[in-house]
């Protein structure tokens, strides 16, 4: 059974920061890792996306490593902005089933 | 533990026709959320329902409606299909008013549209 863990629980920083989190799984069959963003009462918008045959995404301010082997993802935010304030979810996916990370709530101060 | 649970698992429909997905929650949980992903694609948000009130609406086409009802499951109605609503859909819900709440996703509805 896939468990997917996210450290840390939670991350307040200054503005300005460039911030590393992390997220670990357990199972490494998997078919793609997500990086998703989570604001209060909304949808999730999905951040990144990163197929098992792939090591790295960039979008922007972000980006996500992948390393299959050792069951970890590292999601890199540079130059953090208040607007970046969020929960992010890391989510592992196998056919039709998406495994949630236990999430990191993110507070960047102006 | 009861999941999320989502009907049918696969669907085929023609062009122009109508195609009905649903979705039953956790049990207790208020807030029901629809995604859409194409083949290769990430999860697109559609929309979101608490207390059977839309709560978020994303990039729902016009074409597409959904509900909540009284017991709290969710139907998601697309009509004059098209080729490119071909995808997987699945919804998530999640009890609201928990600061990082985790949405949990049901198995998705593949639906093929021919």
């Amino acid at each position: 059974k896939q468990e997917v863990t996210q450290i840390p629980a939670a991350l307040s920083v200054p503005e300005g920061e460039n911030l590393v989190l992390n997220c670990s799984f357990t199972d490494s069959a998997i078919y793609n890792l997500q990086w998703f963003r989570q604001d209060p009462g909304k949808g999730l918008t999905s951040l990144l996306l990163i197929q098992s045959s792939q090591r790295e995404q960039t979008s922007g301010r972000l980006n996500a490593s992948l390393d299959k082997s050792s069951g970890r993802s590292t999601l890199y935010i540079a130059a953090s902005q208040p607007g970046d304030s969020a929960t992010y979810l890391c989510v592992t996916s196998g056919t039709y089933k998406y495994i949630f990370g236990t999430g990191t709530r993110l507070k960047v101060l102006a | 533990a009861a999941g999320v649970i989502q009907s049918p698992r696969h669907l085929i429909k023609e062009k122009r026709e109508t195609a009905t997905l649903k979705c039953y929650p956790i049990p207790r949980h208020d807030t029901v959320y629809w995604y859409q992903q194409g083949p290769g694609q990430d999860p697109q948000f559609l929309i979101s329902f608490y207390e059977k009130m839309q709560s978020d609406k994303g990039s729902i086409p016009d074409r597409f409606s959904a509900q909540q009802f009284s017991d709290y499951h969710s139907e998601l109605n697309m009509s004059s299909l098209e080729l490119g609503d071909s995808a997987l859909y699945f919804c998530a819900s999640s009890l609201r008013g928990l600061a990082g709440t985790r949405q949990f996703f049901g198995p998705g509805t593949r639906l093929t549209v021919l």
